[in-house]
């Protein structure tokens, strides 16, 4: 079956670090893979998305993800974290069927 | 930027109560689908549903939820008789196409059931 795994469930960084969030997952196919963002109150926003060609992908905000197949990982990067940053990211697979798949979440923490 | 929308943003409701929760599409979009999360837990798919009738559903979705367009713009999530277990966000989607488009999510309706 088809699963997201996400490890870190919080992660805290100080404004300005780097920031990588980890995704694995667990899919036969090549599968479509997907960040989205969640603000307090707000729905879940598109960061990037990687369908095929160019393993990295740049999204918006500044953020990037770099789609490893063996490691089966989809792990998001940023270089220089901003303290709107902080907020609940997922990490999302589709096989091609109409349903997301989604991780548990990671929620930020930005230091000032 | 066209974007989904969802109403209520908050619905309380007492168990075995019947309740409808509502979502507008964005307009060109063809595909439409219902999330929740339960508090704490990931986001778990419900339904997709294209061209009037249900394309997808999980094992979630019983026979207590069903699904309609009941016109152009409107789509619905209802639950029949709630129960406690049903108390989570539930969000709806809308794509353009199917698999390599994107799904554009709502921002979310809690419900809370007593």
């Amino acid at each position: 079956a088809q699963s997201v795994t996400q490890p870190d469930i919080h992660i805290t960084v100080s404004e300005g670090a780097s920031l990588e969030l980890r995704c694995n997952y667990s899919y036969g196919a090549t599968p479509y893979l997907f960040w989205y963002v969640q603000s307090p109150g707000q729905g879940l926003q598109l960061l990037l998305k990687y369908f095929s060609g160019d393993t990295l992908v740049q999204g918006i905000k500044g953020f990037e993800a770099e789609f490893k197949r063996s490691q089966s990982s989809f792990n998001l990067r940023k270089p220089s974290v901003h303290w709107s940053d902080a907020a609940e990211y997922f990490c999302a697979v589709t096989s091609g069927t109409y349903k997301y798949i989604f991780g548990t979440g990671t929620r930020l923490k930005v230091l000032a | 930027e066209p974007e989904v929308t969802q109403t209520p943003s908050h619905q309380v409701t007492q168990m075995g109560q019947e309740v409808i929760l509502r979502c507008v599409p964005i307009s060109n979009h063809l595909y439409f689908y219902w999330y929740r999360q339960i508090l704490g837990q990931k986001v778990e798919f419900l339904v997709s549903f294209y061209n009037n009738e249900i394309s997808e559903k999980s094992e979630i979705f019983d026979d207590q939820f069903s699904v309609e367009r009941p016109d152009g713009s409107n789509f619905t999530l209802k639950i029949r008789s709630t129960k406690l277990e049903d108390s989570a966000m539930y969000f709806c989607a809308s794509s353009d196409r199917r698999v390599t488009d994107t799904q554009y999510f709502g921002p979310g309706t809690r419900l809370t059931v007593l």
